[in-house]
């Protein structure tokens, strides 16, 4: 069974750093490509960032509202993806969800809990 | 970058009603569209791919349509649990984005 387990969410002051967590289980991590797609209070799903496997380079995509600001890798060797995230406004609250879906697809067959990322002073 | 645009942004209609959401890319993405359902408090569920393959384990009341720019969800007999949240997201190249949602309400 799939799992993806989101951790590292909180409550942060605009311009500070955090770094997001996703722990997967259940599938072979490093043919896979990941994605973080997030939601802020009471809105819309929001496509954040996409990290393709190691066959396809490990490339990377960012939103433009995150680009220069968030980092997107992965560590196949514990299965684990992460997003860093930088200079953190207040947009940038809201709920952080870890997805997969395949070798390159930049689609969400399965999604994580989600963590709550909340930015105020 | 690509623009999704789904129609209507909220749609009350009975049960056993045919319903259809709308999403139109601001340009061709062939069929890399995905739907997802959210109900009210959870996470989104994976729907549709490829614009009509429906993921193992959705009801088959749902389809998905359409190639290009013009793309159509259609819920063929309206239940409750339907009670949701949909969104369309193109996969064709990046950024991904999704559409802004349609809520879907019973009448």
């Amino acid at each position: 069974e799939v799992q993806l387990v989101e951790s590292g969410g909180g409550l942060v002051q605009p311009g500070r750093s955090l770094r997001l967590s996703c722990t997967a289980s259940g599938f072979p991590f490093g043919d896979y490509a990941m994605s973080w797609v997030r939601q802020a209070p009471g809105k819309g799903l929001e496509w954040v960032s996409f990290i393709r496997n190691k066959a396809y380079g490990g490339s990377t995509e960012y939103a433009a509202s995150v680009k220069g600001r968030f980092t997107i890798s992965r560590d196949d060797s514990k299965s684990i993806a992460y997003l860093q995230m930088n200079n953190l406004r207040t947009e940038d609250t809201a709920v952080y969800y870890c997805t997969t879906s395949g070798a390159r697809l930049a689609y969400s067959s399965y999604w994580g809990q989600g963590t709550l990322v909340t930015v105020s002073s | 970058d690509i623009q999704m645009t789904q129609s209507p942004s909220s749609l009350s209609a009975s049960v056993g009603d045919r319903v259809t959401i709308t999403c139109r890319a601001s340009q061709g993405i062939t069929n890399n569209l995905a739907w997802y359902q959210q109900k009210p408090g959870k996470v989104p569920k994976f729907l549709i791919y490829a614009a009509s393959t429906l993921q193992s384990g959705v009801p088959s009341r749902f389809s998905g349509s359409g190639s290009g720019t013009d793309f159509t969800l259609t819920i063929s007999s309206l239940q409750p649990e339907d009670v949701a949240t949909y969104y369309c997201q193109h996969y064709d190249t990046a950024p991904y984005t999704f559409g802004q949602g349609t809520k879907l309400e019973i009448k």
